[in-house]
């Protein structure tokens, strides 16, 4: 049971470098969603996708890239690593006509940049 | 400002006690969600309430959705060290999931 797959786990960057973290999903959900989570401030929307070749902004998107080209991969690209990029970064999916709502997620990706 | 507030943030208590936490928001939502999260791993969907006053119960925790779907609360009777974790209410608002800060609940034996 994969469910949502993230990779890598932990990821240690210096400021300025580029990365990506890699969110797969096996339940062939149309709607996926990138969130990170700092201490005292829950969970905030980065960016989300409703279906391959759709993506839209959240509540925090600035110095993250999206693309959906595939039903299972939805990638956040860091283009040049800041400091306050430094958090745990959640992705998750769910089926767009399940009447429940329900977000599964994935185990997440903890970032550092220096 | 948080479009839903979650009050307490921290909470440490001991085993057998009585807790309540508190969601709460300006605005309407059609339903409340609330997710479990433990240390290293993503949240868990505990629970959705989806009509105006609701209960539902599910084993020593009971959910509340306002009359007014304005808030919600998560009450846990006689609370366990395995109840550890953070408490997280969400809405769904314009296809985005929007999420309170979340409550971290300690529950020493």
């Amino acid at each position: 049971n994969a469910g949502v797959t993230q990779t890598p786990k932990f990821q240690v960057l210096k400021t300025g470098q580029s990365m990506t973290l890699q969110c797969a999903q096996d339940m062939n959900h149309e709607y996926m969603s990138w969130y990170r989570q700092d201490p005292g401030m829950g969970l905030r929307l980065i960016h989300y996708s409703v279906g391959a070749g759709i993506t839209d902004q959240g509540e925090v998107p600035n110095g993250y890239n999206v693309s959906r080209s595939t039903t299972e991969d939805f990638p956040l690209r860091l283009l040049s690593a800041a400091p306050s990029q430094t958090s745990v970064y959640f992705c998750a999916s769910r089926n767009a006509v399940t009447s429940t709502g329900e977000l599964f997620f994935g185990e997440g990706s903890r970032l550092t940049v220096l | 400002t948080q479009l839903l507030e979650q009050s307490p943030q921290f909470l440490s208590i001991q085993e057998g006690e009585n807790l309540t936490v508190y969601c709460n928001s300006s605005s309407v939502f059609s339903s409340l969600q609330w997710y479990r999260q433990e240390p290293g791993e993503g949240p868990v969907l505990l629970v959705t309430v989806v009509t105006g006053g609701e209960v539902k119960k599910l084993k020593r925790l009971t959910f509340q959705f306002g009359d007014a779907r304005k808030d919600s609360s998560l009450h846990i009777t006689a609370a366990q060290p395995g109840d550890t974790g953070l408490y997280l209410c969400a809405g769904w608002r314009g296809g985005k999931l929007i999420f309170g800060q979340g409550t971290e609940l300690s529950v020493k034996p």
